[in-house]
């Protein structure tokens, strides 16, 4: 079975740019996590959705930070325009029930650099 | 608000040395989750236990071990004979019950050498 899938592996972009982040979840998994990696603050919850519906997003950083999930096969993050300070890996993650109870299945993560 | 504490940043060993990863939590309520999760070099974080707040029950899976001791809010984790494939970066994670999220520490580099 494929697990979560996430393109692009890696980005390289210039400050001001828009970029979007791309997420495939476990077929049959209700609920999907964006979450976002830096040595200085650790592995931080963006945000989640529950079937395509965003539950929480108090951890979005800011206005230019945007999060989608159209249908229950894919969510996109998008950043616009973006900074240096966003440059982290980013994971999306989903699992079949709430993330109390349930195991959290990750992607292999995005790494952006914002120049 | 709850919070995870690893201390450890980076631990070294050489092959065969047993090692254990410290993971301190707070949280005022009763009932949670306690998880651990494993990050190797590829990047993807992989689920390791879970452990709910009614079961101190100590538990060993191969290798690995874990000690939840509600008393000292920690929920230990040993790795017996370690191997270099053992080298990653370990995460502890905390969840509320009725809550999805997960709170993350900010992780234990562990280095296995030869």
């Amino acid at each position: 079975d494929a697990g979560v899938i996430q393109s692009p592996r890696h980005e390289v972009t210039e400050m001001g740019q828009e970029v979007t982040l791309r997420c495939k979840p476990i077929s049959g998994h209700d609920y999907l996590f964006w979450y976002r990696q830096t040595m200085m603050r650790g592995l931080e919850l963006l945000i989640y959705f529950n079937n395509n519906v965003p539950i929480d997003d108090s951890g979005m950083p800011e206005d230019r930070f945007s999060a989608k999930m159209p249908n229950a096969s894919f969510s996109t993050l998008k950043i616009q325009p973006s900074e240096p300070r966003d440059s982290a890996v980013y994971f999306c993650a989903s699992s079949p029930i709430a993330g109390s109870t349930g195991e959290l299945f990750f992607g292999e993560g995005s790494r952006l650099t914002v120049l | 608000a709850q919070k995870v504490t690893q201390a450890q940043t980076e631990i070294s060993v050489v092959e065969k040395e047993d090692v254990t990863l410290d993971c301190v939590y707070e949280t005022r309520d009763t009932t949670y989750y306690l998880f651990w999760y494993k990050q190797p070099p590829s990047g993807e974080l992989v689920f390791l236990i879970r452990r709910n707040s009614f079961d101190e029950q100590n538990e060993i899976s191969g290798r690995y071990s874990w000690n939840f001791q509600k008393s000292t809010s920690s929920f230990n984790f040993t790795i017996t004979a370690s191997q270099v494939v053992d080298s990653a970066v370990y995460f502890c994670a905390l969840s509320l019950s009725g809550y999805s999220t997960l709170t993350f520490g900010k992780g234990t580099m562990l280095l296995v050498s030869p």
